[in-house]
């Protein structure tokens, strides 16, 4: 079965830090990866998606960048953390052909920017 | 691009109750709408799904519809319980998925 890790759990930063959040799926090949951020209430904001190594599409244009070094493992990093970047970071992967595939998400990233 | 609403953003129900969410969306190529339960610090868990050759799909005590000529589906859970407490959302896709701001239900007993 499949099964996805993120890492680490919770995360606390100080503004202007680098950040770097880790990813990976088990049991599956070839993904479709996602990045999203939950931000204080409850919307999903997608951030950054991948549909194989190197292949990386942004969806808002931030201080965030996301890269894809193997073919089930997502990072998503920062040079300088802004107090904005708070929030719960969630990774999901689906599968890659046709429209009808389940997407499934990681436990989450607490990070907070002080 | 895709927009879907859901309603309510609240939801207080009693235990033993029925409790339904409604979405609506935008894009008509949508085929595929799921909905996700997330409890309090963990990652959305999927918990129904339906496709839009189906008009409806239950499992147990959870149901979803879907009417696709008014783009509209619905989340229905009868006979709550204190553990159905948590923020649910709905989401429709084509290819990406687009999700709705969630509902925040509570189940007392």
């Amino acid at each position: 079965s499949q099964t996805i890790h993120q890492w680490p759990a919770t995360l606390v930063q100080p503004v202007g830090s680098p950040l770097s959040l880790e990813c990976t799926v088990e049991g599956t090949s070839n993904p479709n990866l996602y990045w999203y951020r939950q931000a204080a209430g409850r919307g999903l904001q997608l951030l950054f998606y991948s549909v194989g190594i190197g292949q990386i599409s942004s969806e808002v244009p931030q201080n965030l960048s996301a890269s894809r070094p193997q073919d089930r493992q997502f990072i998503l990093s920062s040079k300088k953390l802004l107090l904005s970047d708070s929030g719960f970071y969630l990774c999901a992967w689906d599968g890659t052909s046709g429209s009808y595939n389940e997407q499934f998400f990681g436990p989450g990233t607490r990070l907070t920017v002080l | 691009g895709e927009n879907v609403e859901q309603h309510p953003s609240t939801l207080s129900v009693q235990e033993g109750d029925s409790a339904v969410i409604k979405c609506t969306y935008s894009d008509s190529a949508s085929n595929y709408f799921p909905w996700y339960k997330q409890e309090l610090g963990k990652g959305p868990q999927l918990i129904i799904d339906i496709r839009s050759n189906v008009g409806e799909k239950k499992d147990q005590r959870i149901a979803v519809t879907l009417n696709k000529t008014a783009k509209h589906f619905s989340l229905h859970i009868t006979e709550t319980q204190p553990e159905d407490s948590a923020v649910y959302f709905c989401a429709a896709r084509e290819y990406a998925l687009n999700f709705g701001k969630g509902t925040s239900l509570l189940v007392t007993p």
